[in-house]
């Protein structure tokens, strides 16, 4: 069963930390994988997209790692601020009839001024 | 205007009413899907659409139906709502991947919050 998990599924740090999100999937036959960025209530704004053949994407602050041997991804904060507090969901993007994008659970991300 | 919009953004509905989420999108994408998200599920796939003579099951099909009306208009429908469909409804869109498969992110609306109570 293909499956996304994120961790931690919750995260405090105080303004200026670099941090780093997990996400961890069970099917390594991925296209690609995607992180979003979801407001309380609000839709997903897509942060950071990597296809399978890449190892990294950067924008701004953000940097996004893919291992597919490992079936992990990370996403890295540089110089955080409160306004990066959000849950950062990443999905992963899969093939086949449905051609499916699997999500993880989340992590809700507070950065403390 | 927004890539991808959703209509309404909020609707409180009583239990047994027909009720309708409307999508369009301006991304050109011949793709759409209805998602849910609830708290501690995440997101979850209900139907999706890779074209306008083409509609499919996900995951959570069940007391739901949908009408690509158009490239750019992809519908929800609640034949006969009940509480346990309250939740966050989102509608998405992708481009065509191609052979070598998907090389394309999806784009999001901004979200229907729906209650039935």
């Amino acid at each position: 069963k293909q499956e996304v998990t994120q961790i931690p599924a919750a995260l405090s740090v105080p303004e200026g930390e670099n941090l780093v999100l997990n996400c961890s999937f069970t099917d390594s036959a991925i296209y690609n994988l995607q992180w979003f960025r979801q407001d309380p209530g609000k839709g997903l704004t897509s942060l950071l997209l990597i296809q399978s053949s890449q190892r990294e994407q950067t924008s701004g602050r953000l940097n996004a790692s893919l291992d597919k041997s490992s079936g992990r991804s990370t996403l890295y904060i540089a110089a955080s601020q409160p306004g990066d507090s959000a849950t950062y969901l990443c999905a992963a993007r899969y093939g086949g009839a449905t051609n499916k994008l699997i999500f993880g659970t989340g992590t809700l991300l507070a950065v403390q001024p | 205007d927004a890539d991808v919009t959703q209509t309404p953004r909020n609707r409180i509905t009583k239990t047994g009413k027909r009720i309708m989420l409307e999508c369009s999108q301006t991304k050109g994408h011949d793709r759409m899907y209805w998602y849910r998200q609830d708290p501690g599920l995440g997101l979850r796939l209900i139907y999706y659409s890779f074209d306008v003579k083409d509609i499919n099951k996900g995951e959570i099909s069940d007391g739901y139906s949908v009408s690509r009306q158009a490239q750019a208009k992809f519908s929800l429908s609640l034949e006969s709502a009940i509480p346990n469909q309250t939740a966050l409804y989102f509608c998405a869109t992708s481009a065509r991947g191609g052979t070598r498969g998907a090389n394309y992110g999806y784009t999001f609306g901004s979200g229907t919050r729906l209650t039935v109570v």
